[in-house]
This record gives structure tokens, sequence and C-alpha cells, in this order.
């Protein structure tokens, strides 16, 4: 089945540690984004990704980092640097930018 | 730059009863429209799009929507609703030059038994 896949489905982060959220992608899809969603609201674009080793930032970049080294991978790193982390985090691809996202099931990232 | 505004960020219909979701965007050219839903703790399934042609166009789970150039709209319907529908709806644009994709903020359904 062609699809997304998002894992660990939930994530526990200790306080100065990195984590990293993974999202593969089966469906030949050359664009690849990363949203953050807060309860009760919309979606934040963290990163997306048009092409294999290239990367832009989105709306809310500061204290994550990823990494498109292939085209159906597109990991996500929360860092220290981001004070406030709890969140749900969505992972999308699209044939290319600006036309129909796909949404994987999502991570859910708690801190302890 | 494109926006997004979805007007009602709660609404509460009963089971059976018409549903009608608000969506305006901005944006400069003819855009490509999307709507979305999401149940709790769950990614985003699309319901329907929209890029040209018609401007009704039917999606999944009997819901369709309006593509209104002269009002900026693109509302989603469903004649009547099921339990099942209650859930949290977004309206999204994108651009035809494949640059940039925008989501409005949801609108949360709840359905009356």
């Amino acid at each position: 089945d062609g699809g997304i896949t998002q894992s660990p489905k939930y994530l526990f982060r200790k306080e100065g540690q990195n984590v990293t959220l993974s999202c593969e992608q089966n469906l030949n899809h050359d664009a690849m984004y990363w949203y953050r969603q807060d309860p009760g609201q919309g979606l934040r674009l963290i990163y997306y990704s048009q092409i294999v080793n290239d990367f832009q930032k989105g709306d809310i970049a500061e204290g994550y980092s990823v990494s498109r080294e292939k085209k159906e991978s597109f990991p996500l790193t929360v860092t220290s640097a981001q004070k406030n982390p709890t969140a749900f985090y969505l992972c999308a691809s699209s044939i290319a930018g600006g036309e129909t996202q796909y949404f994987g099931p999502g991570t859910r990232l708690l801190v302890l | 730059a494109q926006s997004v505004t979805q007007p009602d960020i709660h609404i509460t219909v009963s089971e059976g009863a018409s549903l009608e979701l608000r969506c305006n965007y901005s944006y400069g050219a003819t855009p490509y429209l999307f709507w979305y839903v999401q149940s709790p703790g769950q990614g985003l399934q699309l319901l329907l799009k929209y890029f040209s042609g018609d401007t009704l166009v039917q999606g999944i789970k009997g819901f369709e929507a309006e593509f209104k150039r002269s009002q900026s709209s693109f509302n989603l319907r469903k004649p009547s609703v099921h339990w099942s529908d209650a859930a949290e709806y977004f309206c999204a644009v994108g651009d035809n030059y494949g640059q940039n994709f925008v989501f409005g903020p949801g609108t949360r359904l709840s359905v009356l038994p």
C-alpha cells in the first residue's frame, strides 16, 4: 500500500535532549513537509523540502532541524533549543509544491 | 501572499441536519483549493479539491464544495450530517506555481444525536 508513515506514534523527551521524528513515504513524491499542531489550533509549517538535498524554513523553524538525503525520507529533529516542544507533529508529501498534500498519522511529542 | 480564513471556530448541528462550513481565501490568481478532515489524534484526510473546471466539486463521505470566484469562497456542504462527521475541518489553498500551501485555522464540528 502506498502512503506516509510516521514513527513513533508517541515520543517522550527529557529536558535538554534532542529527539528525531521519522517520516517515510512510498508515493514517489518530490515534496515533503513538517507541520506542528497545538491543541485547538491549526497547522503551522516548520520545514519543507521540494527536492532531495534541499529544504527551506517554514514559519516556525527555530529549534528544529531536518535533512533530506533520500526522496522517501524527511526526518525532523527537535533540538534542545525548542523550549516548548509538546505538540502533535504531522508530516505530509505532495507530487510538487502547491499540489495536494497527503498526511501521515502524526507523532505526539511529550516532555518529561 | 495567500491566506485562508474560516470564520467559524466551532459549529454544532443535529444529526440529519444540513451543514455548511465557510472558507474564504486571498490569492491573486486562480488557486488550488482543498478541504481536509481530521479526527482527534489522527492525520488529515483529503475530502475534496478544486483545481479548475466545474465549480461544484464532489468529495468523499457525501461532501461537496462550491468555488465562487466573485466571493473568494470555497464553502463545504453536506445535506445530512452523520454522527461520525464530528471532527475538525481545514480549508487550504495552494498555488499553481508550486510555491505555497496555506491552511486555514480549522472549524470544529460537533454533532448532536
